[in-house]
Parts: C-alpha cells; structure tokens; sequence
C-alpha cells in the first residue's frame, strides 16, 4: 500500500474489555513497531517484529499486552482487561529493516480511550 | 540503557528567528539516528536519518547535524507552518528505535 494503515482511528472501550488494534505495513516492509504515546508524552517502544525472528517483547507494559504478525505482514495489538491507564494513542510503523534503509513510516494512529 | 534526550522541551520563536534543536543520545552501536515532524493528531513524519559523525542533511529550512554524543536540527527564518513536534529517535545495535520526549516548536507569525 502506499502507507501505513492502522484500523480503527479512534476506539471507546469499558474498562476490563478486550480491545484489538490492527497494523497494515508498508507493502515488502520486514520490519514493524509498535509504539504508545499519552497525551503530550514522547514515543514509548512496546515491540518490534523483523522478519521471521522473534519479536522483542522488552516494551510491553504487562502480560495485558501481546501482539502477533501473520505473514510477515499484518499485525495485531490486543490489549486484555483494558485499565483506564492504558488510554492513549497507539501507533504503528514499519521499515525495510536492512541496510541503509533502516527508517521507520508511521501510521495515524488508533486513539484508544477507556472509560 | 539507550537513551534520548531533547532539549529545550518546548520553544517560542518569532517568524525568521533562527534556532537549534538539541538530541544528545547514549546508545550502544549506533546503527542510525533520526528526526521526525510531529503535528496534533497525527503520526510522526520522517524527516532525516544520520548514521556517522559529521555527517550533516537540509530539507528545505531544517539542516540536521550529527556528533558522537549529540545531533542539532537547525532552523533557519522559520515560518508559522514549522510549527510541530520534532522527535529525535536512534536506532541502536539491537535494531529497536527509542524516541527522545520531544521538542515543541512555536513559530509566531
């Protein structure tokens, strides 16, 4: 595709539901993150995926969090028993991931509020 | 532990006041550094990437440097459009990419 495509933009949520956020890379991007920001924050890291490796996990802020890649391509973000501190913006990017070509290109987002 | 520090967190300027924004980083095996734009509601936007000291790169009225400890986005006679976020990130030997808090830019007409 021509970018990053993240699903859904904005998602309301009760406290202690499961929620789903979805990741479209880069079409032939081996590389893909997955970041949090809060409100007037910077970017925190909570995975990144390359290629057929094992994802680094060292971001996820509990056990709530998980995140899978089928295919090398899409990726999902679940979050399990959703807290009222997991509302942020939730953003996704993705990379060639070799070489010199190592720039990550972001989505819009998922804005996630829990209520 | 990789870390990204911005400076200042936030700057006021009046429309063609040059200025610089400072990112200075601990990483080990530093694989690349880079600066994005960041506007209200929306993903950041690659700017530039650095990979070895000295190495310098301009985009229009933003050049960004690159030392062994610290890398400058320069402005020069900025206009209100600039205005945004600029976040700092590196890419360290283990191929994640930590983010610096970034610096909010102001540019008043």
């Amino acid at each position: 595709g021509a970018g990053v495509s993240q699903s859904p933009s904005n998602k309301v949520t009760e406290k202690g539901k499961d929620v789903e956020l979805r990741c479209d890379p880069i079409s032939g991007h081996t590389a893909l993150y997955w970041y949090r920001q809060s409100l007037g924050q910077g970017l925190e890291f909570l995975i990144y995926f390359q290629g057929n490796s094992a994802p680094d996990k060292s971001g996820l802020p509990s056990d709530r969090f998980s995140a899978e890649r089928t295919g090398g391509s899409v990726s999902t973000l679940t979050i399990q028993r959703t807290q009222q501190e997991d509302s942020a913006v939730y953003l996704c990017a993705s990379s060639l991931g070799y070489g010199l070509n190592t720039e990550a290109f972001f989505g819009q987002g998922t804005r996630l509020t829990v209520v | 532990e990789d870390q990204v520090t911005q400076s200042p967190e936030a700057l006021r300027l009046q429309e063609g006041e040059s200025s610089s924004l400072n990112c200075s980083y601990t990483v080990s095996g530093l694989r690349g550094l880079f600066w994005y734009r960041q506007d209200p509601g929306k993903g950041p936007e690659f700017l530039f990437t650095l990979y070895s000291a000295g190495e310098e790169k301009e985009k229009e009225r933003l050049k960004a440097t690159l030392t062994k400890k610290e890398s400058f986005l320069h402005i020069t006679a900025p206009k209100p459009e600039d205005s945004a976020t600029y976040l700092c990130a590196v890419q360290a030997g283990d191929d994640k990419i930590i983010f610096g808090k970034g610096t909010r830019l102001h540019i008043l007409p």
